[in-house]
């Protein structure tokens, strides 16, 4: 596998389930990311951790628990969402050079949601 | 202010035409700009990093005007698979990422 990785490419859920995303990232980076893109909206940012670290959070509601065990790989666990939540959920990497300067995301296929 | 701004568009054009977006940012102190492309219901793509001095790859080619502080990209001889949306990317200082304008659709049509 190369670049970044996504799982499932599809989800369909109730508002009751609990479901997690995964992404998994192959280039060797320090820094991973969430963001929500919404139909026909721009992307919004969610989650950002850098060496395994949350360095933020965008006011992104509980029922979305992030997790992040290695530089490699990142969760986005789901409970009891609300059909707004529908969505594409994008996963992105980069190599946080912590200079200053930010190097280019990369982002995979994302996990097309939807709540019923 | 974290802030990146881009007209919305859509951009309609016909196939070989040349076509300019700009983007401006709030930041005097950002240092890191560039320009993605997102097709319909995929994810954001690189399409290149704008430097300073500007760059151009084929027919792309981006522009950073720090005095006015917007970044410029222009398409030339237009592609129908062109379209799509294209999104200017800065720093801004203070926060742990880059941020993404709302980006702009360009449509190329035969």
């Amino acid at each position: 596998e190369t670049g970044v990785t996504q799982t499932p490419r599809h989800l369909v859920m109730g508002m009751t389930n609990k479901k997690s995303l995964k992404c998994e990232q192959h280039l060797g980076h320090n820094a991973m990311y969430w963001y929500k893109q919404s139909a026909k909206k721009p992307l919004e940012l969610m989650f950002v951790y850098s060496l395994e670290e949350r360095v933020e959070n965008n006011s992104v509601p509980s029922r979305f628990s992030p997790e992040c065990p290695n530089s490699s790989h990142l969760f986005l666990h789901l409970h009891t969402l609300q059909p707004e939540d529908s969505a594409l959920y994008l996963c992105a990497s980069s190599q946080d050079s912590g200079t200053g300067t930010y190097n280019e995301q990369f982002f995979g296929p994302g996990t097309r949601l939807t709540v019923l | 202010r974290k802030e990146v701004e881009q007209d919305p568009g859509p951009f309609n054009v016909p196939e070989g035409a040349t076509v300019a977006f700009n983007c401006t940012y709030s930041n005097s102190a950002s240092q890191s700009f560039f320009w993605y492309r997102q097709d319909c219901r995929k994810e954001p793509k690189l399409l290149m990093s704008v430097y300073s001095s500007g760059n151009e790859d084929g027919r792309f080619t981006a522009q950073l005007n720090r005095a006015s502080q917007y970044i410029s990209l222009l398409i030339r001889d237009s592609k129908l698979s062109d379209s799509a949306t294209y999104l200017c990317v800065v720093n801004m200082p203070g926060y742990s990422t880059l941020t993404f304008g709302k980006g702009t659709m360009l449509l190329v049509s035969p």
